[in-house]
Formats: C-alpha cells, structure tokens, sequence
C-alpha cells in the first residue's frame, strides 16, 4: 500500500500565476482534504472533497479551488498566486467523509514557493 | 472564532522524563480529539483519538486525556527517548459542518 502520494515535491512559481498540486489518497479511502501549512504553523483547513463534491470549506479565497476524480485523487488549485501562498500544502485521505472520527492519513506534502 | 491553543511553541526535557503537552480550545464543540506528531518536511502521523464521552486513552507510552468541561486535552509521552523529538498537534474533529482544526503544535526535544 503506498498511502497517500502528492506531486510534485517541490515547487516555485512567480506572483499572478496559477499552481495545481496533485494527490492520490490511501488505497480504500474515498474522502480527500488539503491543509495549508506556513512555517511553525499548524495546518490550516481549506477544504474536502467526497464523492467528486467539494463538502466542506475552511477560511480560503475562491482563488482556491479543487476537484475530484471518479478514482478518488484531487487537485488542489491556487489561481493569481500571491506570496503569502507560500507554505506546505498537505493532502489527507479518510473513508467516509467527516463526522466519522476517522483517522486522516497525510502525504509528504507539496513545498510551494511564491517569489 | 475557532481557537486552539497548545501549552508552548516548545518544550525541552530529559530522555527518560515524562513529557506532558497541553491542548486548550474555545469556541468549538468537538466530538473527537486527536494528536499526531510531525517531523520536518513531512506530514503528520496520526498517534491518538480521544472522543468527547472518553477520559483518558492510552497506547503504549502514550496516554491522552480529554476534559470537555475544561475544554482542555494533555498529551503524555512516558520514558520519553530522543527519538520522540518532533512536533506535536492537537487536531479537533466535530460533527459534520464544523472544520477540522489543527492547534499550532508543539516542538518537543528529548535530551539524551
């Protein structure tokens, strides 16, 4: 099983340009959830997808935006990026959406840099 | 609004102490608490969950515990051990239409 996957690892974009991150959830898990994570912080919630609809949002501007395939992996999306966009972006999957208590799994993350 | 706070940015203590880290929350009525650790450059690892009708939970050297009166959950590593170095989160889940929110963590170095 090789859980949660994200790529790339690694990117650097320029001001106004638009970045999409990719994840493939743990085998068996159909929920998909990406966090934002600056430097010393912890992860912020932006939102989670569930039978390829966006359930729930956290505080995030429009400029992001997601989707979900049939085999369950996401895109997460950051339009007009800004250097304030500039962390980890983390994505977790679980079974079942939320409410459950399931345990997220997380992927290594996306590094991405804004200059 | 929402807030979690965790008792320090972080905490220093002696290989074989027990470390014990704090979780305080407002404004937020979770039906389950969680913990995971993160080391650098890598995503959490879940470790715990503790739902709001539990006391304590314990899993080997860990052992949570969760006061929904207090809105407050301790986090203890017992013999903590070097390798027990990382950042430690506080993760709040509640019923569906309420966000699942990370506190800002604490950095825990055991010194050998």
């Amino acid at each position: 099983d090789a859980g949660v996957t994200q790529s790339p690892t690694h990117l650097i974009k320029t001001r106004g340009q638009q970045v999409t991150l990719r994840c493939s959830p743990k085998s068996g898990h159909d929920t998909v959830s990406w966090y934002q994570q600056a430097l010393g912080q912890g992860p912020q919630f932006i939102f989670q997808y569930y039978e390829e609809e966006e359930r729930q949002r956290g505080n995030f501007p429009d400029r992001f935006s997601g989707h979900q395939f049939p085999n369950y992996s996401s895109e997460l999306n950051v339009n007009a990026l800004l250097l304030g966009d500039s962390a980890l972006y983390l994505c977790a999957s679980s079974r079942e959406g939320r409410g459950s208590g399931e345990t997220q799994y997380f992927g290594p993350g996306t590094r991405l840099l804004v200059l | 609004s929402q807030k979690i706070e965790q008792n320090s940015e972080a905490l220093n203590i002696q290989e074989g102490k027990t470390a014990t880290l704090t979780c305080n929350y407002t404004n937020y009525s979770p039906a389950y608490l969680q913990w995971y650790r993160q080391d650098p450059g890598r995503g959490p690892v879940f470790l715990l969950l503790i739902r709001e009708n539990e006391k304590e939970k314990r899993k080997e050297r860990l052992k949570v515990t969760f006061d929904t009166t207090l809105k407050q959950s301790l986090f203890h590593i017992t013999a903590s051990q070097p390798a027990d170095s990382a950042t430690y989160l506080c993760a709040l889940d509640g019923d569906y239409g309420q966000n699942f929110v990370f506190g800002p963590g604490t950095r825990l170095s055991v010194l050998p």
